[in-house]
């Protein structure tokens, strides 16, 4: 298995909402990752989980929580978000051998908040 | 801070042209250099570059990197329409953790 999978692939919420978004992966890697994309614009990274542990977090407001509850699946819970937050959320993980390796992506959600 | 920076920004080419997308870094600790290709979703890889002046290639794409000045080149030759995408280039740099920095991207279009 070489793929990261997300789900869902696309979401609309309210402003009030509680959401998830769901990573998984199967490759052993232990390093994952979110990132934020809005039209036009390259990936933001938002948060960094190296062996299960958050060791990144790039100033991200707190109504993004993300959760690494094992080595293969990465969640992103979503709570009172803005209008501004729309964007595709991509998740990415890498095997984290210290060599420069490379980084597999999710085809990510597309978050839609009304 | 991590820069990444990418150029040209756009750039519009007829079928079979050739192109040469360009982007340089100023990153703390790097690792390596990734370039990918993005179209409607997320973006794909193309290569991976940790050496200086070795060149990677798949089919009429190549990348070479150049550690002393800090930059790398993606060359596609023969070009068509199917390779009209966003290419990203991002840096691997380790503070504390590792993460991947993104250029701003080019945009190509390739006309026929």
């Amino acid at each position: 298995d070489t793929e990261v999978t997300q789900t869902p692939k696309h979401l609309v919420m309210g402003m009030t909402n509680k959401k998830s978004l769901k990573c998984e992966q199967h490759m052993g890697h232990r390093a994952m990752y979110w990132y934020k994309q809005k039209a036009k614009k390259p990936p933001e990274l938002m948060f960094v989980y190296s062996y299960e542990k958050l060791s990144i977090n790039e100033s991200v407001p707190s109504r993004f929580s993300p959760e690494c509850p094992n080595s293969s699946l990465l969640n992103l819970h979503l709570h009172a978000l803005q209008p501004e937050d729309s964007a595709l959320y991509l998740c990415a993980s890498s095997p984290f051998d210290g060599r420069g390796n490379s980084y597999t992506f999710g085809s990510g959600t597309r978050l839609t908040v009304v | 801070e991590d820069k990444v920076v990418q150029s040209p920004l756009s750039l519009v080419v007829h079928e079979g042209d050739t192109v040469t997308l360009n982007c340089s870094y100023e990153v703390t600790n790097f690792r390596s250099l990734l370039w990918y290709k993005q179209e409607k979703k997320a973006p794909t890889f193309l290569f991976m570059l940790t050496s200086s002046g070795i060149e990677k290639k798949s089919g009429r794409l190549s990348s070479i990197l150049d550690k002393k000045e800090l930059f790398s080149i993606l060359n596609i030759t023969a070009t068509q329409t199917g390779d009209s995408a966003i290419y990203l280039c991002a840096v691997v740099s380790i503070q504390g953790a590792q993460k991947l920095v993104f250029g701003q991207g080019t945009r190509l279009t390739i006309n026929p």
